[in-house]
């Protein structure tokens, strides 16, 4: 089934360790985003990569890198966690980055650092 | 600044209508979308407007109003399963996706 996958579903993290989300699709996407969704506030974009190779900053990247060495992966990756970093994570894709193209979302990754 | 506003939360009765508003704020505006999350899982595409007026889709209906920066979602013809929280979403100038914080609907038999 073409989507995009997540791993993994939820975690929960010890302050200070080193944590890798995965996030792989099957479209053939070029623009490919990572998103936190917090209680009561709206989805703030961390990273996004418009294209393999290409990768920019969103609203909230500190404390958070990323990679896009092909088309079809996107990891994000928590250095150091700290428990402001406790949230739901969602990968999203879109065909063509930097336009008003729709964005598909994976299901999610429940992170909780204590 | 940019700004979304919805309501956080509303409730209406199975078989009814219900208007889901949203008002945003974006430094340019290229087009608003809606999106349906039920809780728990991903939110997936509804709807998306770039031009005045109302856009039908079967039993949802989606308007936009750039001049006074506002866009509502219908639902017709309420089913349980529409219960879900809907998040509204404008582009800013600079191709990133500005999102509200979402309307929690609740569907009463």
């Amino acid at each position: 089934i073409a989507g995009i996958t997540q791993a993994p579903t939820s975690q929960i993290l010890a302050a200070g360790r080193r944590m890798t989300l995965r996030c792989t699709q099957d479209m053939r996407h070029n623009a490919m985003y990572w998103y936190r969704q917090d209680l009561g506030l709206g989805l703030r974009l961390i990273h996004y990569s418009n294209t393999a190779g290409t990768t920019g900053k969103g609203e909230v990247p500190d404390g958070y890198s990323v990679s896009r060495a092909n088309t079809d992966d996107f990891p994000l990756t928590l250095a150091s966690a700290v428990p402001s970093q406790t949230s739901v994570y969602f990968c999203a894709s879109s065909e063509v980055g930097g336009r008003t193209d729709t964005q598909y979302f994976g299901p999610g990754t429940r992170l909780t650092v204590l | 600044g940019q700004n979304i506003d919805q309501p956080t939360e509303m409730t209406a009765t199975e078989g009814a209508i219900v208007q889901i508003n949203c008002t945003y704020q974006t430094s340019g505006f290229n087009g608003l979308f809606w999106y349906q999350q039920h809780a728990g899982e991903a939110p997936t595409f509804l709807s998306y407007n770039v031009l005045d007026g109302l856009e039908e889709k079967g039993r949802f209906s989606s308007f936009l109003s750039r001049s006074k920066g506002y866009s509502y979602l219908l639902l017709k013809e309420l089913q349980m399963k529409d219960s879900a929280s809907y998040l509204c979403a404008a582009w800013d100038s600079n191709y990133q996706l500005i999102w509200g914080a979402g309307t929690k609907l609740i569907i009463k038999p």
